[in-house]
């Protein structure tokens, strides 16, 4: 079982939609999870970051945890052409919450 | 804001090369990291550091090793370059225990 993985997509959805991105981690004890964004010929950015079971609302986006299912989601209202990149999921992991492991990422289109 | 500065935009090596990928940060972050990025595979991590002097082995440490003698500077070496290292390197630093990485801008390694 990887460590944290996240279905590659590509996942398409029209303007104005709701995007749904999911992530399920191995690591029971991790305590931080974070969403970054990459663009094409980019590096990452962080978008969202997550440390309690709920939701966590930051503008359109809207980050989902729940520890005990071991998952982790992101939604993306209105979704826009410009939210056109890859979606990388990333736990912290091991003794000390340094290890930042990723998932292999998401690509979502957004159609106009 | 902070700032994650990789000495190589393009390296092309021969096999059996020693070949160094240098990063060096600005913001004082005690955490410093280097991943692989592929194709399909997303970000693997190599190695990661948590302070001067200190290292960890990540996911993939095999042909690689690293040094970091400042804060500031961490630094990926190949001993012996091999074709299956012709990837994109990112170096990415955080502070504290929150852990949100800032990416350099990438290193693309060709071995031929």
């Amino acid at each position: 079982q990887k460590e944290v993985e996240q279905n590659s997509g590509p996942l398409s959805v029209p303007e104005g939609a709701i995007a749904s991105l999911n992530c399920t981690y191995s690591d029971r004890g991790s305590q931080s999870f974070f969403w970054y964004r990459q663009y094409s010929g980019k590096s990452p950015e962080l978008i969202m970051s997550i440390y309690s079971n709920g939701d966590k609302e930051d503008g359109r986006f809207t980050a989902q945890l729940n520890k005990a299912s071991q998952y982790v989601s992101l939604l993306i209202r209105d979704s826009q052409p410009s939210d056109s990149a890859t979606y990388l999921c990333a736990v912290n992991m091991g003794t000390g919450g340094f290890k930042t492991i990723f998932g292999a990422g998401t690509r979502l289109f957004v159609k106009a | 804001d902070v700032k994650v500065t990789q000495s190589s935009r393009y390296l092309v090596k021969r096999t059996g090369e020693k070949v160094f990928l240098e990063c060096v940060q600005d913001m004082d972050h005690e955490n410093m990291f280097w991943y692989r990025q592929d194709p399909g595979l997303g970000l693997r991590l190599i190695y990661f550091s948590y302070d001067v002097k200190m290292k960890e082995k990540g996911d993939i440490p095999e042909g690689y090793s690293v040094s970091r003698e400042k804060k500031e500077r961490f630094s990926l070496i190949l001993e012996s370059a091999s074709t299956n290292q012709t990837s994109m390197y990112l170096c990415a630093s955080s502070f504290g225990g929150a852990n949100v990485l800032t990416f350099g801008a990438g290193s693309r390694l060709t071995v031929l």
